[in-house]
């Protein structure tokens, strides 16, 4: 168990939709990652909060948002949602803005329909 | 194309044996990480490497950081069963920058 939860574990809805995927980090820790998963692509970085704000950016479309509240939880938005946004989503942690080490929690599976 | 270069990309071995993954790129990088994957979970943290030519051993895992820290390389010595998952290496350009995933070796140990 890294201590880092991810809710829900799977989630499932139609085209055109928008989710919401949350996150708690480990204790202590103030940056938040979120990562895309899938088949073709590998682990590919979205985007990156350190206590409160925006960090850094990757591949993360316009679709797609995320923010990190007061409580150093985080939230990854998904809106118009097409087929191929299919895939694991992971959130990570680590203690600061070293993105070196970072803990994993157990993903959520989104398949979209 | 990816930044980091895995090979190989599949592994089959039987119970007992040694094997190698290897992690390429013509970048140079901070730190590298290691981590295992295993189905239906996230990739959980085995190692960092950060001085060029270091050699980390965890039981019967060894890595190693290249000399110019552009590659690395995972050694596992009497594979057992439980070493299955996806070993995935990951590099840190610059101290505070993302992290980029290599493609992933997927190994498979057969009792």
């Amino acid at each position: 168990d890294s201590g880092v939860t991810q809710t829900p574990k799977h989630l499932i809805t139609a085209t055109g939709q928008r989710v919401t995927l949350r996150c708690s980090p480990r204790s202590g820790d103030l940056s938040v990652y979120w990562y895309q998963q899938s088949l073709d692509q590998g682990l590919q970085f979205l985007i990156q909060y350190y206590n409160g704000e925006e960090r850094a950016k990757g591949n993360i479309l316009e679709r797609f948002s995320a923010q990190q509240f007061p409580d150093l939880h985080s939230e990854l938005n998904l809106s118009s949602l097409e087929l191929g946004d299919s895939a694991l989503y992971f959130c990570a942690s680590s203690v600061g803005l070293d993105t070196g080490e970072q803990f994993f929690g157990p993903g959520t599976r989104l398949t979209v329909l | 194309t990816q930044l980091l270069e895995q090979s190989p990309q599949f592994l089959s071995i039987q119970e007992g044996e040694n094997l190698t993954v290897y992690c390429n790129s013509s970048s140079v990088f901070s730190s590298l990480q290691w981590y295992r994957q295993e189905p239906g979970e996230g990739p959980v943290l085995l190692v960092t490497v950060v001085t060029g030519g270091e050699v980390k051993k965890l039981k019967r895992l060894t890595f190693q950081f290249g000399d110019a820290r552009k590659d690395s390389s995972l050694h596992i010595t009497a594979a057992q069963p439980g070493d299955t998952g996806l070993y995935l290496c990951a590099g840190e350009e610059a101290a505070g920058n993302k992290l980029t995933f290599g493609g992933g070796t997927r190994v498979l140990v057969k009792p």
